[in-house]
């Protein structure tokens, strides 16, 4: 079955960076987009790119254009997002979604990061 | 600026139907398929409808969604219990060139 097993909790202070992975199972990963989305604290989803997995072009919004990077492994059929100068407000859950039979079809488990002095 | 509109909190009782709205504009709810996921705390979201109003296998005819102009709503009949969560629509944005999401709806079954 299709799983989305995502990278651990991250704690990190302003001005840094955070990798989260997502390692895919249970489909063809090069077939597909995969997104990223967060939700802060009390906050709606928000999206924050997407990747096609098999040429690896990416899309992202005007929000986090310059900050975010979402890359993949073909081989690892694993998807990182990056997310640099982080401040308080990027404190959330991170989540990868695939985008195959539709949107957002499938989640991860989500990673908290949190970003503290 | 997107902002898609739903209703914070809404409430049944078990075997009631409830309903739960979802409202745009022409750039993304009215010119775009709408989504419908539902999110348990401490758990994966689900995708609930795809395109207005097809649900995914697997997923309860319990569950419906349509879409008329720059509105959309998700139906639940027959309300259980384990139907209480978050529950969120999302749609491309045409003037973002991006995807937004609802605010999202708390459901509480009573």
């Amino acid at each position: 079955q299709v799983q989305l097993v995502q990278s651990g909790a991250e704690v990190k202070k302003p001005g840094a960076s955070v990798k989260v992975s997502c390692k895919a199972s249970g489909y063809t990963f090069t077939s597909c987009s995969m997104h990223w989305v967060r939700q802060a604290p009390g906050q709606r989803l928000e999206w924050m790119g997407w990747i096609n997995a098999g040429n690896g072009k990416t899309k992202y919004p005007q929000k986090f254009q310059g900050r975010v990077t979402i890359t993949r492994d073909t081989s690892a059929t694993t998807t990182y997002m990056e997310l640099s100068s982080l401040r308080s407000e990027d404190t959330a859950v991170y989540y990868c979604t695939r985008d195959m039979v539709a949107p957002f079809d499938y989640w991860g488990q989500g990673t908290l990061v949190t970003v503290s002095s | 600026q997107s902002v898609v509109t739903q209703p914070p909190s809404a409430s049944g009782t078990p075997g009631q139907r409830v309903t739960i709205s979802c409202s745009g504009s022409s750039s993304d709810i009215g010119s775009n398929y709408v989504y419908w996921y539902q999110h348990l705390p401490g758990t994966a979201p689900k995708l609930l409808i795809h395109s207005n109003n097809q649900r995914p296998s697997g997923v309860p005819d319990r569950f419906s969604g349509s879409k008329s102009g720059t509105s959309a709503s998700l139906a639940i009949r027959g309300l259980r219990s384990e139907d209480e969560a978050d529950y969120y629509c999302a749609t491309w944005d045409d003037s973002l060139d991006g995807w937004v999401f609802g605010g999202g709806t708390k459901l509480a079954v009573l």
